[in-house]
């Protein structure tokens, strides 16, 4: 299936540790994003990586890091998880150009207790 | 800066009304609007992606329409079903264009009852 997915679904962890979350996309789109979303159920960009480049980091702290090994996948690692880290997180890819439209992951929900 | 308000927030009616959901932008130089719908627990679906050069879309029993200059789109649907009922969310692309990713609408939150 041509899909983005991102795993894993659910995560637990206790505060200070360190965890990542992985995202890969088989739709040939050159530009990946992660997106949360917090308890109010808003969804805000945090990174967009364009053929292995960062090209947004929207004011989050620098505890979050994207990794990109190649234009199909893009990790978030977090350090030293808080408690307000606790969100859903979602991976998005698009295709450059004005006129594509997004796809989403289906989350990961991390919860840091 | 991009904003996306969505109205209403909250929506609940019964099933077979046709209903319409409100979305607005505050700077209209967009190249596209998407329509999400996002079920409890779920990821993002998505239902239509209007270009700036179109006036509306339809897909089934959803249409949506734009209106950029006013900074305005709307969706419609028809003869509505309890599996309608899901979280709504309007988006477009942050800086105007590119992929430079979405802004969203906090959502409009409905139910529909059988």
């Amino acid at each position: 299936d041509t899909a983005v997915s991102q795993t894993p679904k659910y995560l637990v962890t206790q505060m200070g540790n360190d965890k990542s979350i992985k995202c890969e996309q088989n739709l040939g789109h050159d530009t990946m994003y992660w997106y949360k979303q917090d308890s109010k159920k808003f969804l805000k960009i945090m990174f967009s990586y364009n053929n292995k480049e960062l090209i947004i980091n929207e004011t989050v702290p620098n505890r979050f890091s994207p990794k990109s090994p190649d234009k199909a996948h893009l990790n978030l690692h977090i350090n030293s998880l808080e408690l307000g880290d606790s969100a859903v997180y979602f991976c998005a890819s698009s295709q450059e150009g004005v006129g594509y439209g997004y796809t989403f992951g289906s989350g990961t929900r991390l919860t840091v207790v | 800066k991009q904003e996306v308000t969505q109205i209403p927030a909250a929506l609940s009616v019964p099933e077979g009304e046709n209903l319409v959901l409100n979305c607005s932008f505050t700077d209209s130089a967009i190249y596209n609007l998407q329509w999400f719908r996002q079920d409890p627990g779920k990821g993002l679906t998505s239902l239509l992606l209007i270009q700036s050069s179109q006036r509306e879309q339809t897909s089934g029993r959803l249409n949506a329409s734009l209106d950029k200059s006013s900074g305005r789109s709307t969706l419609y649907i028809a003869a509505s079903q309890p599996g309608d009922s899901a979280t709504y969310l309007c988006a477009v692309p942050y800086s105007g264009g590119g992929a430079d990713g979405l802004t969203f609408g906090k959502g409009t939150h409905l139910i529909i009852q059988p």
